[in-house]
């Protein structure tokens, strides 16, 4: 089956500008992270969601980040009046949970990421 | 606190010899670790993972890793090094019932001829 794809893979804005990354995860996959990797560096955690469950909104690094998923498919990620800051890889990860308590069991599998440009 | 440390940024090593890849971990209750590699443009992929069971866990590409509860550590290794597992290698980590990933910083692995 299809891996987890994100779009757009490049997107050059400007400052001050709005932004919405999309992710789509693999089918039947409840459980969906974003992350965010700055050049050179490793994976910055942002966000969770776990099915219907509240996500973990814990990782967002300020109120201009948000992000959306619409039962276990499809979850957009918003970055409000981009800064330069911003700029970064952003990815998304899909897993499955399997049995319950499972999901710590069970690896990430990545899209390929969208790399934001902020002029 | 929970985290992951990767000592080197770059280890380099000639084809054809064996290669290891630190990654030492804190975690509370039993950890779950898993490694995985990130190659020039490409997404990061998985490589293996140790839930429980033999400490030695074999993986994609001829990796493996050995888990090693003193020393808190779980290292990558390869016997034998291609030019083509040169790449980003990232360490990360859960603890108990824990579904967010603590990742380490990654280690440049280049393979020369």
């Amino acid at each position: 089956g299809a891996g987890v794809s994100q779009s757009p893979s490049n997107k050059v804005t400007e400052k001050g500008k709005d932004v919405e990354l999309r992710c789509d995860p693999i089918s039947g996959h409840t459980a969906l992270y974003w992350y965010r990797q700055r050049l050179g560096q490793g994976l910055e955690f942002l966000i969770y969601f776990q099915g219907n469950s509240a996500p973990d909104k814990s990782g967002l690094p300020s109120d201009r980040f948000s992000a959306e998923r619409t039962g276990e498919s499809v979850s957009t990620l918003t970055i409000q009046r981009t800064q330069q800051e911003d700029s970064a890889v952003y990815l998304c990860a899909s897993s499955s949970t399997g049995v319950p308590g499972a999901v710590a069991y069970n690896e990430q599998f990545f899209g390929p990421g969208t790399r934001l440009t902020v002029l | 606190a929970q985290s992951v440390a990767q000592p080197e940024d770059q280890v380099n090593v000639a084809e054809g010899n064996p290669l290891t890849v630190k990654c030492t971990y804190s975690v509370s209750g039993n950890p779950y670790l898993f490694w995985y590699v990130q190659y020039p443009n490409r997404g990061l992929q998985f490589l293996l993972k140790y839930i429980t069971g033999d400490n030695l866990v074999k993986g994609s590409y001829g990796f493996e890793a050995e888990f090693n509860k003193s020393q808190t550590s779980f290292h990558l290794k390869k016997p034998s090094a291609l030019v083509s597992d040169s790449a980003l290698y990232f360490c990360a980590v859960r603890g108990d019932g824990n579904y967010q990933l603590i990742w380490g910083a990654g280690t440049k692995l280049i393979i020369k001829p």
